[in-house]
């Protein structure tokens, strides 16, 4: 298994800008998330997915969509990127609760 | 809204053993994490105590919980060099949402 994977590990973006990150999963999970991680903070959540063709907004969802057409996948989409969203970006999946799986990471920078 | 607190740095020498603490705020939270961030990577659970424990001990990984503190701490005994991370605490506070600490630098000096 190759548990959670994230695409890509690194990006660079201009302001104004889109791009989609895309979150994938071989454990059948039903949870999946998005976390963004900023120096000194701990990880806060973006969105998340309870399960195929579901969505819901976390605690900053402002500035990004998701969406979850295959149980496997949870895409993160950034429509018009700001300096602001220069974070890395962490993928979790699980099922059940309480245990979470964490992808290696996405470092965006936003110039 | 809740609150999970944490120091940021901590220093050890290798071999001694190492406290990490953390304290929260919301007393209806029925589990507790830990997880570990190594240098480049994503997070990975340490360990996990469920709200009616105490005590759980985990090989050198040693947790103990005050529900009427509200405080959460991890031992490691006989800290290596492959322990130098950052140690998150969390608690869950719903099915989805875990609140998280901002971490604490684990510093091992030789």
């Amino acid at each position: 298994n190759a548990g959670v994977t994230q695409t890509p590990k690194f990006r660079v973006l201009k302001t104004g800008q889109s791009m989609t990150l895309l979150c994938a999963q071989d454990m059948n999970h039903e949870y999946m998330y998005w976390y963004r991680q900023d120096p000194g903070m701990g990880l806060r959540l973006i969105h998340y997915s309870v399960g195929e063709g579901t969505t819901a907004k976390g605690e900053v969802p402002d500035g990004y969509n998701v969406s979850r057409l295959k149980k496997q996948n949870f895409l993160l989409g950034l429509e018009s990127a700001a300096p602001s969203q220069t974070s890395v970006y962490f993928c979790a999946s699980s099922y059940p609760p309480p245990e979470q799986y964490f992808g290696p990471g996405t470092r965006l920078t936003v110039t | 809204g809740e609150d999970v607190e944490q120091s940021l740095f901590l220093s050890v020498r290798e071999g001694d053993s190492s406290v990490i603490n953390c304290t929260y705020t919301d007393s209806s939270s029925t589990y507790l994490y830990w997880y570990k961030q190594e240098p480049g990577a994503g997070l990975q659970l340490l360990t996990y105590i469920f709200s009616n424990m105490d005590m759980k001990q985990d090989q050198r990984l040693t947790v103990l919980l005050n529900k009427k503190d509200k405080h959460l701490s991890l031992r490691i005994a006989d800290t290596q060099t492959g322990d130098s991370a950052i140690y998150f605490c969390a608690e869950r506070e719903s099915n989805y949402q875990l609140i998280w600490g901002a971490g604490t630098k684990l510093i091992i000096k030789p």
